[in-house]
C-alpha cells in the first residue's frame, strides 16, 4: 500500500544526544514536510523540501536538521541544541502540482526526553 | 508573517447542538484554506478545503465552512454534532507559492451523548 511511514512510533532522548526520526514515502511526492505538534499550539512547520537535495527552514528550525538525498526519504535530526524536544512530530508529503491539495500525513513519532 | 488564529481552544457540546469553530488568518493575498480533523489515536485528515469559487464549501461528515474575505475568516460549521465528532480540529492556510501550510493552534471538541 502507498503511504508515509514514520519510525519509530516512540523515541526517547537523553540530554545532549542527537536523535533522528525517519520519514519514508512511496507516493512519488516531491514535497515533504516536518511539523511539530505541541498541546495548545497546533502544528508548527520545522523544515520542508520541495525536491531532492533542497530544503528550507520553516518557522521553528533551530535545533533541527534535515536531509533529502532521496525523493522517498526526509529524515529529521533533533540535535542537542533543541532545548525542548519533547513533542509529537508529524511528517507529511504533498502530491506534485502548484496548489496544495491535501497533505498526506504519517502516523507520527512521540519524542520524549529522559 | 502569515498566521492562523483559532479562537476556541476547547469546546464542549451536547449531541445535536450546532457547532461553529472560528478561524481567522492574516495574509492579504490569495489564500487556500483548509480544515483538518484529528480523531483520537488517528492521523490528521482533510475535512474540507477552499481554493476559489463558491465561498461556502461542503466537506465530509456534514461539515461546511464559509470563506469571508473581508473578515479574513474561514469558520467551520455543522448544524447538529454527534458524539463521533469528538476530535481536534485544525484550520490551515497556504498562500503565494503554496509550499507552506500554516496551522492554527487547534480546537478540541468534546461532544457528550
Amino acid at each position: 500500500d502507498g503511504g508515509i511511514t514514520q519510525s519509530p512510533k516512540y523515541l526517547f532522548r537523553k540530554e545532549g544526544q542527537n536523535v533522528t526520526l525517519s520519514c519514508e514515502q512511496n507516493l512519488n511526492h516531491d514535497a515533504m514536510y516536518w511539523y511539530r505538534q505541541d498541546p495548545g499550539q497546533g502544528l508548527r512547520l520545522i523544515y520542508y523540501s520541495q525536491i531532492v537535495n533542497d530544503f528550507q527552514k520553516g518557522d521553528i528550525a533551530e535545533g533541527y536538521s534535515v536531509s533529502r538525498e532521496k525523493k522517498e526519504s526526509f529524515p529529521l535530526t533533533v540535535t542537542s541544541a533543541q532545548k525542548n524536544p519533547t513533542a509529537f512530530y508529524l511528517c507529511a508529503s504533498r502530491p506534485p502540482g502548484q496548489t496544495n491539495e491535501k497533505l498526506f500525513f504519517g502516523s507520527g513519532t512521540q519524542l520524549s526526553v529522559l | 508573517a502569515q498566521s492562523v488564529s483559532q479562537h476556541n481552544h476547547h469546546v464542549i457540546l451536547s449531541e445535536a447542538a450546532s457547532l461553529e469553530l472560528g478561524c481567522n488568518y492574516s495574509y492579504g493575498g490569495t489564500v487556500n484554506l483548509f480544515w483538518y480533523v484529528q480523531y483520537p489515536g488517528q492521523h490528521l485528515q482533510l475535512l474540507l478545503k477552499y481554493f476559489s469559487g463558491d465561498p461556502l464549501v461542503k466537506g465530509i461528515k456534514g461539515f461546511e465552512a464559509e470563506f469571508i474575505k473581508s473578515k479574513f475568516s474561514f469558520n467551520l460549521r455543522k448544524p447538529s454534532v454527534q458524539w463521533s465528532d469528538t476530535a481536534e480540529y485544525f484550520c490551515a492556510v497556504t498562500s503565494g507559492g503554496y509550499n507552506k501550510l500554516i496551522f492554527g493552534a487547534g480546537t478540541r471538541l468534546a461532544v457528550h451523548p
